[in-house]
This record gives C-alpha cells, structure tokens and sequence, in this order.
C-alpha cells in the first residue's frame, strides 16, 4: 500500500533562518505531487505540484520554492523565513482524482 | 482563474441535529471531492461525485452535486460529536489541481 511521510512534524525557527521541508512517498511510481499550506483555521492554499523528477509548477509567487530530486521526493525550502510563513504545511499525493495527504508539518516563526 | 466558495464558515450544533455546508464554484467542474480535517489532523478523502445530479451516502452523511456541475451540498444526519472537523469540498477541472474551499468548521455540543 501507498504512504507518504513528512518530516519534521513541527517545527520553530527564527525569522530569515532557511527552511527544508520533506515529503516521501511510498508504493507508488511517478506520483504527482502537491505542497499546500494551510494557516490557522483556515482553507488550503496551493503552493506547488510537481508531475515528475524536475518538474515545478508554482501556483504563488512567494519566498518558498519546491525541488523534486527523486521520483518519490518533494522538498519545500525558504533562503529567508518570513513570520507570515508560519502554518501547518501538507504534503499529499494523486491517486486517479483523489489527493492523499500526509500528517503535515507544522510551522512557526518567531 | 477557478474559485470554490464555501459556506458557512463555521457550525455549531447540538448533538442529534443536522448539519449541511454548501459548495459553489465559479465554473464548471470535471468532479468534486469532499474531504474531513480532524483537529490537529490533516485532510483524509471521504467522496468524489462525478455525474451531473448525482447522490451518494455513507451512512449519515449524503452528498450531492448540482445539475450544472457547479455546486455541491455535505449533509449529516444526526450529528454526532465524532462529526466534529473542518469538511472541505474540492473542486476539479482538467488540470492537476483540485481547488479547495475554504472550509466549513462544525462543532458538535454533547
């Protein structure tokens, strides 16, 4: 069967310290990928999907970007944390039409 | 570009009284997905309706999509306080992306 990992599970770092944020699956070949962000109490924001080793797509122009090393690898990073990146950060995975997520990263900055 | 509304924001309901939250986008959609947040949790798959009209339950929970494929409604029957969560519809078009809504928050009093 397919899972996904995050790690860390949370995470506090001072503003404009850097930010690496990664996200394995499991069981599967040639997944897409997606990073959301959600903040708190609030709807998931789309900020990256991926469809293969390489391939980026950015859906908010922001201090963040995305890499995928690995078929089964996808990094979210920051050279600068901004006190607005604070937020439960998502993983998740395309099977047919559904998304499956991971348990999440959640960060704050201070 | 695609928008998904949501409403109501935020739910609170006695025990044993039903609960709808309602889901509306700005263009016409490929399916829609539903999607439950516990607490602290991350969002985990309940449904995807595909047909225009379509109707489908899981036990207390019945979910529709509009005729025109552009709105969607999540009722529960008799909640219970396990119902508590954060229920998200997610709208697709033909890209990768599903577009999600910002959230209907339930909270359930014993």
């Amino acid at each position: 069967s397919q899972t996904i990992h995050q790690w860390p599970a949370t995470l506090v770092q001072p503003v404009g310290s850097p930010l690496s944020l990664e996200c394995t699956v499991e069981g599967t070949s040639n997944p897409n990928l997606y990073w959301y962000r959600q903040a708190a109490g609030r709807g998931l924001q789309l900020l990256f999907y991926s469809v293969g080793i390489g391939q980026i797509s950015s859906e908010v122009p922001q201090n963040l970007s995305a890499s995928r090393p690995q078929d089964r690898q996808f990094i979210l990073s920051s050279k600068k944390l901004l006190l607005s990146d604070s937020g439960f950060y998502l993983c998740a995975w395309r099977q047919g039409e559904t998304q499956y997520f991971g348990p999440g990263t959640r960060l704050l900055v201070l | 570009g695609q928008q998904v509304m949501q409403i109501p924001q935020y739910q609170h309901v006695q025990e044993g009284e039903d609960f709808t939250t309602y889901c509306n986008s700005s263009t016409t959609l490929s399916n829609i997905q539903w999607y439950k947040q516990r607490p602290g949790g991350h969002p985990v798959f309940l449904i995807q309706l595909v047909k225009s009209g379509e109707v489908k339950k899981q036990k207390r929970l019945t979910f529709q999509f509009g005729e025109a494929k552009k709105n969607s409604s999540l009722h529960i029957t008799a909640t219970q306080t396990t119902d508590v969560g954060t229920y998200f519809c997610a709208g697709k078009d033909s890209s990768y992306k599903l577009i999600f809504g910002s959230g209907t928050r339930l909270l359930v009093r014993p």
